[in-house]
């Protein structure tokens, strides 16, 4: 099963920031939250990760909370062309492991109106 | 450098068929897996390669066989094609902790 729920679809403006949650409550010590999107039926693209620190990129910031147990994907300026699923997923990073099992919940429809 | 190859991009299949869907990678990653998602759902996981010369059991690993070739390659095999293996099918390589890189997919129909 999936170790993050996300809900299932959210509306946007054109132009606003878009706040996508994220909940991973049995997140461990060693994992980081990723989010990835998916336009239309290409294949899912990583936005963004990290651990424990609010991370930004030229795509769109991610913040976690200080108990690592939800995070948000902020969109600051969402266009048209951010339309898609997105999905949030958790992944250990344990170097020497040949644990890798990457799990992809059914992710967030995010639709951004003009 | 052309990331995770996938072939074929479009195949249908009579039940019972068999069938090899192909999967390269040129990145030198450890990490390879495969995905199907049927419309409307998010990805499910059917089996991964954590490393050459290991492959294990994602969600949905019934009806499907998997070879990890060589470290470029990861090929997923239906020896008995249904029609519930009707999907769109998704190849991803990373190295162990890093970022996922995906295949352009490869939608299945099956009769």
């Amino acid at each position: 099963d999936a170790k993050t729920t996300q809900p299932p679809s959210m509306d946007c403006a054109e132009g606003r920031a878009a706040n996508l949650p994220c909940n991973h409550s049995t997140i461990s010590g060693n994992e980081y939250v990723y989010w990835y999107r998916q336009i239309h039926s290409q294949g899912p693209q990583y936005i963004i990760h990290g651990l424990k620190n609010n991370e930004t990129n030229e795509m769109a910031s991610l913040i976690i909370t200080e108990d690592r147990k939800s995070s948000t994907l902020i969109l600051p300026h969402a266009t048209l062309r951010d339309t898609a699923v997105y999905y949030c997923i958790v992944r250990v990073a344990f170097p020497g492991t040949s644990y890798d099992k990457v799990i992809f919940g059914p992710g967030t429809s995010l639709s951004v109106i003009p | 450098n052309a990331g995770v190859t996938q072939t074929p991009k479009f195949q249908v299949l009579k039940t019972g068929q068999s069938m090899t869907l192909q999967c390269a990678q040129d990145m030198n990653h450890n990490s390879m897996y495969w995905y199907r998602q049927d419309p409307g759902m998010g990805l499910r996981l059917i089996y991964y390669s954590a490393s050459e010369g290991t492959t294990d059991k994602g969600e949905v690993p019934n009806g499907y066989n998997v070879s990890r070739l060589n470290k470029r390659e990861f090929s997923l095999r239906l020896e008995s094609a249904a029609p519930s293996q009707t999907s769109v099918y998704f190849c991803a390589s990373s190295e162990r902790w890093e970022k996922l890189f995906f295949g352009s997919g490869t939608q299945l129909s099956v009769l």
